[in-house]
């Protein structure tokens, strides 16, 4: 049974184009978070939800629109694609109760040509 | 401003072994400081965590130990396995929806 599962697994799209990552998960949980790790495996948080609320938006360009149609999804759409959104896109989810205990998706590894 | 950084980026140890790894931070208003583990190809997956008020924290196979003087977190891997080889995150949390992750490092585990 797939926890956090994320589509594609792979995405590979020329500068310019627009581009959606699905998330799902089935824990549950109330909270959704996206995040992007770097070539050099850096972890960094770009959106998390809560109940299908937006709680945290760091600094992620207005490219990057997160949505949110119900508890168990929380897709990302991409417009534009540069050069610089090349990484591996993780998806994952908690309980608000247990902020800590993150379940992360498989990831989307995007290539941006 | 806020980070959590480690002290070594690779540690090699014999199966068998103990292992710990490393981490500063600078935030000393995180309410809980995490272990994560990333193997190859996978998304990271929660190890263990301690609360700031605690300074050790032990799991199956796993000790975490914080010490709020000098800003340090450690997570000890008892017996080290090959299945322990990853990339370890620490990270820490402020009590909200926002966790900060560390650089990482990565273990290896000689047979």
């Amino acid at each position: 049974d797939t926890a956090v599962s994320q589509t594609p697994k792979y995405l590979v799209t020329q500068m310019g184009n627009d581009k959606s990552i699905k998330c799902e998960q089935n824990l549950g949980h109330d909270t959704m978070y996206w995040y992007k790790q770097d070539s050099k495996k850096f972890l960094k948080i770009m959106f998390s939800y809560n109940n299908k609320e937006l709680i945290i938006n760091e600094t992620v360009p207005n490219r990057f629109s997160p949505k949110s149609p119900d508890k168990a999804h929380l897709n990302l759409h991409i417009n534009s694609l540069e050069l610089g959104d090349s990484a591996v896109y993780f998806c994952a989810s908690s309980q608000p109760t247990q902020l800590n205990e993150q379940f992360f998706g498989p990831g989307t590894r995007l290539t941006v040509l | 401003g806020e980070s959590v950084g480690l002290h070594l980026p690779t540690l090699s140890v014999q199966e068998g072994d103990n292992s710990i790894i490393n981490c500063a931070y600078s935030n000393s208003a995180s309410d809980y400081f995490i272990w994560y583990k990333q193997e190859s190809g996978k998304g990271p997956q929660f190890i263990i965590d301690i609360r700031s008020n605690m300074d050790k924290r032990q799991g199956q196979r796993v000790t975490v130990l914080l010490n709020k003087t000098v800003k340090h977190l450690s997570l000890q891997i008892a017996a080290t396995q090959p299945g322990d080889s990853a990339v370890y995150f620490c990270a820490e949390n402020t009590g909200g929806f926002k966790t900060i992750f560390g650089a990482g490092t990565r273990l290896f585990v000689k047979a």
